[in-house]
């Protein structure tokens, strides 16, 4: 079935830093791959997504690129904010009818 | 207006017992899920509906029941609750290809089994 292998955390950084989260998937067909946020004591939020190979997502800041031939969606960020910190998930969503997360990345930012 | 909504946000409970976690999407989806997110955040599918339809039952005890009155309505009932069953209940909908695909998500129901 369809997986997600999203980079270990928890991740520590200062304000203002280059956040890098990597995120590889497996699926079958043609997947979509998305970016969810959960802060503190909060639901699930879209944060991006990309439908096709070589799409940018891009919000808030954050963005990530579909490579299908390294079946990559990383995300990144040029400049952290203490309000980014936050839970973040990798997504894909293949052939079937749902929605396969990876593990979270926790990143605390510090002011 | 709240595109998904469930109710309660915050649930405590006694083993044994049985409680309902309610969803509603004012989203015109044809699809909607449950996830269960455990305590050490990792979320998972457990149900999905396609039009009142059951399509999707993962590994789930007999104890968790979904039902769908309507296709803006999935509902989750929980009998005879365990303390394991203590965790974070996501409400889900996804419309169909031709209005996208993104799957958003309730506010999530906290369940504390006690």
């Amino acid at each position: 079935g369809d997986s997600v292998t999203q980079m270990e955390g928890p991740v520590t950084l200062s304000e203002e830093a280059f956040l890098t989260i990597n995120c590889t998937y497996t699926a079958t067909g043609y997947p979509s791959l998305f970016w969810y946020v959960q802060y503190p004591g909060e639901g699930l939020q879209l944060l991006l997504k990309a439908t096709k190979a070589d799409d940018k997502g891009s919000n808030k800041g954050f963005e990530a690129t579909y490579r299908k031939e390294t079946t990559s969606f990383h995300l990144e960020k040029g400049s952290v904010q203490v309000s980014d910190s936050a839970v973040y998930f990798c997504a894909v969503q293949g052939g079937s009818e749902k929605l396969v997360f990876g593990k979270g990345t926790k990143l605390t930012v510090n002011p | 207006d709240t595109a998904v909504s469930q109710t309660p946000k915050y649930l405590v409970t006694q083993m044994g017992n049985d409680k309902s976690i309610k969803c509603e999407q004012n989203l015109g989806h044809d699809t909607m899920y449950w996830y269960k997110q455990d305590s050490k955040k990792f979320l998972k599918i457990m149900f999905s509906y396609n039009n009142k339809e059951l399509i999707i039952n993962e590994t789930v005890p007999n104890r968790f029941s979904p039902k769908s009155p309507d296709k803006a309505h999935l509902n989750l009932h929980i009998n005879s609750l365990e303390l394991g069953d203590s965790a974070v209940y996501f409400c889900a909908s996804r419309g169909d290809g031709r209005s996208g695909n993104t799957i958003y998500f309730g506010e999530g129901s906290w369940l504390t089994v006690v």
